[in-house]
């Protein structure tokens, strides 16, 4: 159980253009997601809280314009990238917090999809 | 003063030995505490969450707390070469339901 998928694995987009990612839970569904970001030999960044029904919340420093956030049904939340340009060539993660607290894990547990990584030319 | 601090390592362990990982955090009001391992060019796995102090153990793995100390550990026995990885120390505090982030212990098994 507990299993989160993302779409697509690997995109390579010309400067520019918009790029959406999807972040699924599969057998469990949450109303909270979190988007991070991570450059090679770094750590974790979180850029965003997805909320079902509401607004991101967007961490500091994080343009909210330019990382949109539609978190439309309880297992799905997408990040779309918009005019991407090549500093924005990253890996990004999405993780799922399940509704149900007694899920393996137990509560605040974050599980977090393969990833998508993000090659802007 | 980073709320979540680990020592980036390397931490070169000799295979069939304990790894031992450590992790302090800021916010004396954190409520839950989890390990991560991250293989390169993966993301994150869940290996354990920790909630009450004490140890906890899970197969080949340990977490132990000390909220009085504000210390997170965790060991790894009979440490495997598969066991090469960044482990991530990641914690929720008091307010707010995200959790941060260590930078991650890279371990190194050797055969």
């Amino acid at each position: 159980g507990a299993v989160v998928s993302q779409h697509p694995s690997r995109v390579i987009c010309k400067s520019g253009t918009s790029v959406k990612i999807e972040c699924r839970s599969l057998d469990f569904q949450a109303t909270t997601m979190f988007w991070y970001r991570q450059f090679p030999k770094q750590s974790l960044m979180l850029m965003a809280t997805s909320n079902e029904g509401s607004k991101a919340t967007y961490e500091q420093g994080v343009e909210k314009d330019k990382f949109l956030i539609n978190h439309a049904s309880l297992t799905l939340s997408t990040l779309t990238v918009t005019s991407a340009h090549p500093e924005d060539s990253s890996f990004y993660i999405c993780s799922a917090r399940p509704d149900r607290r007694e899920l393996a894990g137990g509560p605040d547990t974050q599980y977090f999809g393969p990833g998508t990584r993000l090659t802007v030319l | 003063q980073k709320e979540v601090e680990q020592n980036s390592g390397p931490l070169s362990v000799p295979e069939g030995a304990i790894a031992s990982l450590n992790c302090t955090y800021s916010d004396r009001g954190s409520q839950s505490f989890f390990w991560y391992r991250q293989y390169s060019g993966k993301s994150p796995e869940l290996i354990m969450s920790i909630y009450s102090n004490g140890d906890k153990e899970d197969g080949r793995f340990t977490a132990q707390l000390n909220k009085a100390s504000q210390y997170v550990s965790l060991l790894i026995r009979d440490s495997q070469p598969s066991d090469s990885a960044t482990y991530l120390c990641a914690v929720r505090k008091a307010a707010g339901n995200k959790l941060t982030f260590g930078g991650g212990t890279r371990v190194l098994v050797k055969p």
